[in-house]
């Protein structure tokens, strides 16, 4: 059974630092997705890693995956009030499960002035 | 804009009152997902369709059930709703199996059991 784990759960950062979310996860995976989600709000897509070494940059956020490791991970630079969200991981069960997720129990981080 | 639409946004049943909450989608995709979640937990997968071969979940209630009369359209069915099922209910949709983009979700319905 895939399973998949965050850390930290909870963050709590300055505007203006950086800090990393990582996406550990149990069985093999070559797909890897992380979400975004508002109090109250649906998922909002953020990434989509689809191979080994893949990385994936937006604004302030970058993902990366690594396979062997079974480890992706959020990197957050001069973070912003803006980006206080829950954010998850989901990864592919792949297989015959192709599209299936499993998601990581979410990080919420909270950004201060 | 297409789009993935669901109704109502906030559902109010009683203890043991079928409850039917809908999905829509305008970007023609051939899978539909309904994903619960609880509070402040993650989404669980109930149920998926691929076109309409329908994929339950092994640990998914009897209680649940899903609908899909045409691509458009999904409905998930609870049948005898309890206490325990108050949650978000998010329907998503992907364009195939392969997993090579993303599940775009709709805004959820929010499921409260009196």
């Amino acid at each position: 059974e895939l399973k998949v784990e965050q850390n930290p759960l909870f963050l709590s950062m300055q505007e203006g630092k950086n800090y990393t979310i990582y996406c550990n996860y149990s069985t093999t995976s070559d797909r890897l997705y992380w979400y975004r989600q508002d109090p109250g709000k649906s998922l909002e897509s953020l990434f989509v890693l689809l191979s080994n070494g893949a990385v994936k940059q937006e604004g302030r956020l970058m993902a990366s995956l690594d396979t062997k490791a079974r480890l992706s991970t959020l990197h957050i630079t001069a973070a912003v009030h803006d980006l206080s969200a829950t954010y998850f991981c989901a990864v592919d069960q792949g297989g015959t499960s192709y599209g299936k997720l499993t998601f990581g129990q979410g990080t919420i981080l909270t950004v201060h002035p | 804009d297409a789009m993935v639409i669901q109704n109502p946004r906030y559902q109010v049943t009683q203890f043991g009152k079928p409850v039917t909450l809908s999905c829509s989608q305008t970007l023609n995709h051939n899978v539909m997902y309904w994903y619960q979640q609880k509070s402040s937990q993650a989404p669980k997968l109930l149920f998926h369709y691929y076109d309409k071969d329908f994929n339950n979940e092994a640990d998914t209630p009897d209680n649940f059930q899903s609908r899909r009369p045409n691509t458009s359209f999904c409905f998930l069915d609870i049948r005898s709703p309890g206490l325990g099922d108050a949650a978000m209910y998010l329907c998503a949709t992907s364009r195939d199996e392969k997993g090579e983009e993303t599940q775009y979700f709709g805004p959820g319905t929010r499921l409260l059991v009196l």
